[in-house]
């Protein structure tokens, strides 16, 4: 079984269409990240939690807002799509002993 | 954080030794080089790390020059399923942890 879990895996959607994508994790770390991937390029923050009370903003968190529902549980939401959040989305976890991150295998979002 | 600077491709052949090279040369004291590489569009894995020694685990060696200014990542004996594309991160001990990926080089394994 995958230790970090993405769901949906695809999703298509149309602009101004409330999205959320929602990412669990059976390690059992603290740390949960979401990225996003645009073609081509690598990987950039959208926000990242340090536990179930921790919220924190990354480089591009414009557009999207999130949810830490449990330890194990991160959610991603688009209150209004646009065409331009079309992006491969991942999640991420971190444990507190290493800064080794472990990545879920991703939801790819098309916004027409 | 410093910036990497990867060539965007590479190739080699199956059984020989990949060596991905990357420069960083305005890394300071505390930053560490992690490498991850990306298979087709499944998420990042993580390779290795090291902060100024060389380090080898059982999927590959990372080697840092002495002033630190450049790394390079080997695959001892590349296979065709390490065709991926490899990053070259250095990442400060900001709060927040944060990966910073450039665009990495990708990685084509000839059988």
């Amino acid at each position: 079984d995958a230790d970090v879990t993405q769901t949906p895996r695809n999703r298509i959607t149309k602009t101004g269409k409330r999205i959320m994508l929602e990412c669990s994790q059976t390690k059992g770390h603290d740390r949960m990240y979401w990225y996003r991937q645009d073609p081509g390029l690598g990987l950039r923050l959208i926000y990242y939690s340090f536990d179930v009370k921790d919220i924190n903003k990354g480089e591009i968190s414009d557009g999207y807002s999130v949810s830490r529902q449990a330890q194990a549980k991160f959610s991603l939401s688009l209150e209004s799509a646009i065409p331009n959040q079309t992006a491969l989305y991942f999640c991420a976890t971190m444990p507190t002993s290493t800064d080794t991150q472990y990545f879920g295998p991703g939801t790819r979002l098309t916004v027409l | 954080d410093a910036k990497t600077t990867q060539p965007p491709s590479m190739d080699c052949a199956e059984g020989r030794a990949a060596n991905l090279p990357c420069n960083h040369s305005t890394i300071s004291g505390n930053e560490y080089v992690y490498w991850y590489r990306q298979i087709h569009s499944q998420g990042p894995q993580y390779i290795i790390h090291g902060l100024k020694n060389n380090e080898t685990n059982e999927m590959a060696s990372l080697i840092i020059t002495e002033d630190r200014k450049s790394s390079t990542l080997i695959l001892p004996h590349a296979t065709l399923r390490d065709t991926a594309v490899y990053y070259c991160i250095v990442r400060g001990m900001d709060s927040s942890y944060k990966l910073i990926f450039g665009s990495g080089t990708r990685l084509l394994v000839r059988p």
